[in-house]
């Protein structure tokens, strides 16, 4: 069971470049949800999606776009890359609250950890 | 201003002695609040979590306590070992809702 999957690992970015980051889950979660990680700042919500075609924005959405034509895929676009970018992403799945009898836990992909120069 | 504060950025204890964890929050509508553990290069992982409902959770070696009039909740890990080194963060939602607050983490180490 591969759980939540993020592609790259790594990456290095030029000011002023774009890139999509990959997240793929194989665990039929409705919710989906992106993060960064930032030294004495645990981790803040960029962007979530509710379903398929349904995104809306979280704590620091500014650079960033999504869109969610599946249930399994919540990439994450940076339109041009700011060396404040720099940072570890994380994508994020977990049941929906539709679901209330399960558990409202988040399951984790490995991260991306992102340099813009 | 952070909603979940976690004051030890990191914590030293012997292997077998118990760890304790804290965790602050300002927001009194989060009503559900969760542990995740995080080692190097890896996601963070679930380990336990609690309704405002209820003021105690157990799980193996891992309790957590909540105390909605003080804002505050604390892991306890008894008895700690070696692989329970790690960044642990405190995460708060609020209206049953599946959008986290994470606080800025606690790096706890257990010496053998």
């Amino acid at each position: 069971n591969a759980g939540v999957t993020q592609t790259p690992k790594f990456q290095v970015l030029k000011t002023g470049q774009s890139m999509t980051l990959q997240c793929a889950q194989d665990m039929n979660h409705e919710y989906m949800s992106w993060y960064r990680q930032d030294p004495g700042m645990g981790l803040r919500l960029i962007h979530y999606s509710v379903g398929a075609g349904i995104t809306d924005q979280g704590e620091v959405p500014n650079g960033y776009n999504v869109s969610r034509s599946t249930t399994e895929d919540f990439p994450l676009r940076l339109l041009s890359a700011a060396p404040s970018q720099t940072s570890v992403y994380f994508c994020a799945s977990s049941y929906s609250l539709a679901e209330l009898t399960r558990a409202r836990e988040a399951f984790f992909g490995q991260g991306t950890r992102l340099t813009v120069v | 201003d952070q909603q979940v504060k976690q004051n030890s950025p990191s914590l030293s204890v012997q292997e077998g002695r118990i760890s304790i964890l804290n965790c602050d929050y300002t927001n009194s509508m989060f009503d559900y609040f969760l542990w995740y553990k995080k080692y190097p290069a890896e996601g963070p992982t679930f380990l336990i979590s609690i309704s405002s409902i209820k003021d105690k959770n157990e799980d193996g070696r891992f309790t957590v306590f909540l105390n909605k009039s003080a804002k505050h909740l604390s892991l306890h890990i008894v008895p700690s070992q070696p692989g329970d080194s790690a960044v642990y963060f405190c995460a708060a939602s609020a209206d049953y809702g599946q959008n986290f607050v994470f606080g800025p983490g606690t790096r706890l180490s257990v010496l053998p």
